[in-house]
């Protein structure tokens, strides 16, 4: 069974800070691994999609790096900022189109 | 296009009543799944449809039931809630050819209590 795990829970951070944020997935038989941004009281925002055959995607100050043979994927957001206090989601997917998500890394971006 | 349509976005039930929760895309998407979020237990697969007319259970599939007559709507029905159905619900959906550049898009949610 496929268990995907983000550690710490929480994080905080100063506003103009580099952080990165993990992912860890115990099967490696997957399509893609998705990037969410949950804000409070909200839906899911995919922020980034890497496909298996992928090393990495970028989107603006967002960069997912993926290791399939390590199970593990990190978000890398630079110059961090108020507005990108949420909590981002890590998932997995797999046959089906079923996706595993992690719990969840709340970041707080201090100002 | 309105994506993934959710409704309603709140409900209150008693114990031992019944429910839709209505889930639409407008994307032509084949793939539409629920999952529910509940704090410290992550966002659970409840039941997805792989087109319509084809639906399979997810993870914690019991004490609900779903049908996909159209490629645009996926009710999720709760035939006799119990309190361990307190729980935010979204519903999903993507296309369902090359699943490796699936993007999968999320509706708001519904915020559902049973008493």
């Amino acid at each position: 069974k496929q268990e995907v795990t983000q550690i710490p829970a929480a994080l905080s951070v100063p506003e103009g800070e580099n952080l990165v944020l993990n992912c860890s997935f115990t099967d490696s038989a997957i399509y893609n691994l998705q990037w969410f941004r949950q804000d409070p009281g909200k839906g899911l925002t995919s922020l980034l999609l890497i496909q298996s055959s992928q090393r990495e995607q970028t989107s603006g100050r967002l960069n997912a790096s993926l290791d399939k043979s390590s199970g593990r994927s990190t978000l890398y957001i630079a110059a961090s900022q108020p507005g990108d206090s949420a909590t981002y989601l890590c998932a997995v997917c797999g046959a089906n189109s079923k996706l595993t998500f992690g719990k969840g890394i709340t970041l707080s971006v201090r100002p | 296009n309105a994506g993934v349509t959710q409704t309603p976005k709140f409900q209150v039930l008693k114990t031992g009543q019944s429910m839709t929760l209505q889930c639409a895309q407008d994307m032509n998407h084949e793939y539409m799944s629920w999952y529910r979020q509940d704090p410290g237990m992550g966002l659970r697969l409840i039941h997805y449809s792989v087109g319509a007319g084809i639906t399979d259970q997810g993870e914690v599939p019991n004490g609900y039931n779903v049908s996909r007559s159209t490629t645009e709507d996926f009710p999720l029905r709760l035939l006799s809630a119990a309190p361990s159905q307190t729980s935010v619900y979204f519903c999903a959906s993507s296309y369902d050819r090359g699943v490796a550049k699936n993007i999968q898009y999320f509706g708001a949610g519904t915020r559902l209590s049973v008493l």
